[in-house]
């Protein structure tokens, strides 16, 4: 069974604009991580933020943790065309790792 | 450092065949995942190894499909026989640890079409 659920499933924006993607989640966790997939090819990772940090950045990735709403954010500032990829929260229950069904970016040049 | 491989990057077979996919994870990697990716949806676990030893295998359809990871490096799949919902796209992937902070490598997958 999936733990994390994404929305929204589908966002498309511009070149240069930014991008929020949620994530919710049922039970406490280790850490959440964020992965991005292209088509056709396997996940990425992109970041990793601790149960007890509440926000992390890097370069144009910005992600916040409030676990007291089992709720993550992932915001992609200054969006590119190579943005453009599907996005998964993945939670670490311990041994045990749970993706979502993911976000779907387009970022139209 | 090369990623994890994985072969065939696409198969196509009948229903009740039998099919066989390959990983070779990241020299070192101590854990190895097996997911399945259906059409729309996220990876979901079917198996871990940690090692050669199974950690995880609660999501497994055991009454067809296997997995070994014959001295704790190399891994197959298999299906047997296939259904036609277990088209999907098999990832692999490979992290140094497991438990906490276990980021994970992933393979370019091996899509499956069961017709």
């Amino acid at each position: 069974s999936q733990q994390g659920e994404e929305d929204p499933q589908a966002l498309s924006i511009q070149e240069g604009e930014n991008a929020t993607m949620n994530c919710s989640y049922k039970t406490s966790i280790n850490n959440l991580q964020w992965y991005r997939q292209n088509s056709g090819r396997g996940l990425v990772h992109l970041i990793l933020i601790r149960s007890n940090e509440r926000e992390k950045h890097s370069g144009r990735l910005r992600v916040t943790l409030d676990t007291s709403k089992k709720s993550s954010s992932l915001l992609i500032t200054a969006s590119r065309a190579a943005d453009t990829a599907s996005y998964f929260c993945a939670t670490d229950l311990g041994n045990d790792m749970r993706f979502g069904a993911g976000t779907r970016l387009t970022v139209k040049p | 450092e090369a990623g994890v491989a994985q072969s065939p990057r696409y198969k196509i077979i009948e229903k009740r065949q039998s099919v066989a996919f390959w990983c070779n994870p990241i020299s070192g990697h101590a854990t190895l995942y097996w997911y399945q990716q259906i059409l729309g949806q996220g990876p979901k676990l079917l198996i871990q190894f940690q090692n050669n030893g199974v950690v995880d295998d609660s999501q497994l359809p055991k009454d067809r499909f296997s997995a070994e990871r014959l001295k704790g490096v190399d891994s197959t799949l298999k299906i047997q026989p296939a259904k036609l919902e277990d088209s999907a796209v098999y990832l692999c992937a490979s992290s140094l640890l497991a438990g906490a902070k276990n980021i994970q490598y992933f393979g370019a997958g091996t899509r499956l079409s069961v017709l």
